[in-house]
């Protein structure tokens, strides 16, 4: 079974400060790991993706992440925190076989707010 | 289109009510997925259609729920005598290529269902 925890509801940092949005996953196969942003009143839009070519992802905007298979973890980063950046983002994992093919597997979110 | 569109973005039905829900892929994509997105949660799987089969409906909650890909594009997700807990935002998501834990799923906007 897969499935993904994010730790804190709520993330608020400071403009220009380290964003770190944490992400946990359960995967009983080798996972395809998944970072999306969600503007209000938009759908969600892919920030990176994990497919073991590399552990360490680049995506849009700046952001980045780790697959650490040790940890289980996917933390998603930012060196320096823009006001653009507030959004809702999300964790979420897929694999690529069995029953469950294709279906993404989502953490609960976590509502980042930059302060100016 | 450039991207995927629902409709209609807002919906409000009263209690026993049926409601169909429309989704619009990007020309060409073979992967249509449905999720449904509570208030203060991450996307839940619904179903997903490859071209116009219906390969996956384990996620639809009850027998009020049903999808149809008839063309292998458009899609309808219709909820049958609506009940509160149906409230929520309901997402498409088509992907190119068929279903595979590597392929990125592109997302409308959703379309938000209030029920009465």
């Amino acid at each position: 079974a897969q499935s993904v925890t994010q730790l804190g509801s709520h993330v608020s940092v400071s403009e220009g400060a380290l964003v770190l949005l944490r992400c946990n996953y359960s995967s009983s196969v080798p996972p395809y790991l998944f970072w999306y942003v969600q503007y209000p009143n938009q759908g969600l839009q892919l920030l990176l993706k994990y497919t073991s070519a590399a552990t360490l992802v680049k995506g849009i905007n700046g952001f980045e992440a780790e697959f650490k298979k040790s940890e289980t973890s996917f933390h998603l980063t930012k060196p320096s925190a823009h006001m653009s950046d507030a959004a809702e983002y999300f964790c979420a994992v897929s694999v690529g076989r069995g029953s469950t093919l294709g279906r993404l597997y989502f953490g609960r979110g976590t509502q980042l707010t930059v302060w100016p | 289109g450039a991207g995927v569109s629902q409709s209609p973005r807002y919906k409000v039905a009263k209690r026993g009510q049926d409601v169909a829900l429309r989704c619009d892929p990007i020309s060409g994509h073979v992967s249509l997925f449905w999720y449904q997105q509570a208030l203060g949660q991450g996307p839940e799987f619904l179903t997903y259609f490859q071209n116009e089969a219906q390969l996956d409906k384990s996620g639809l909650p009850s027998d009020r729920f049903f999808a149809e890909r008839p063309e292998g594009s458009v899609s309808t997700l219709k909820i049958q005598r609506t009940q509160q807990e149906d409230s929520a935002v309901y997402l498409c998501a088509s992907s190119y290529r068929v279903a595979g834990g590597i392929n990125t799923q592109y997302f409308g906007p959703g379309t938000r269902l209030t029920v009465l």
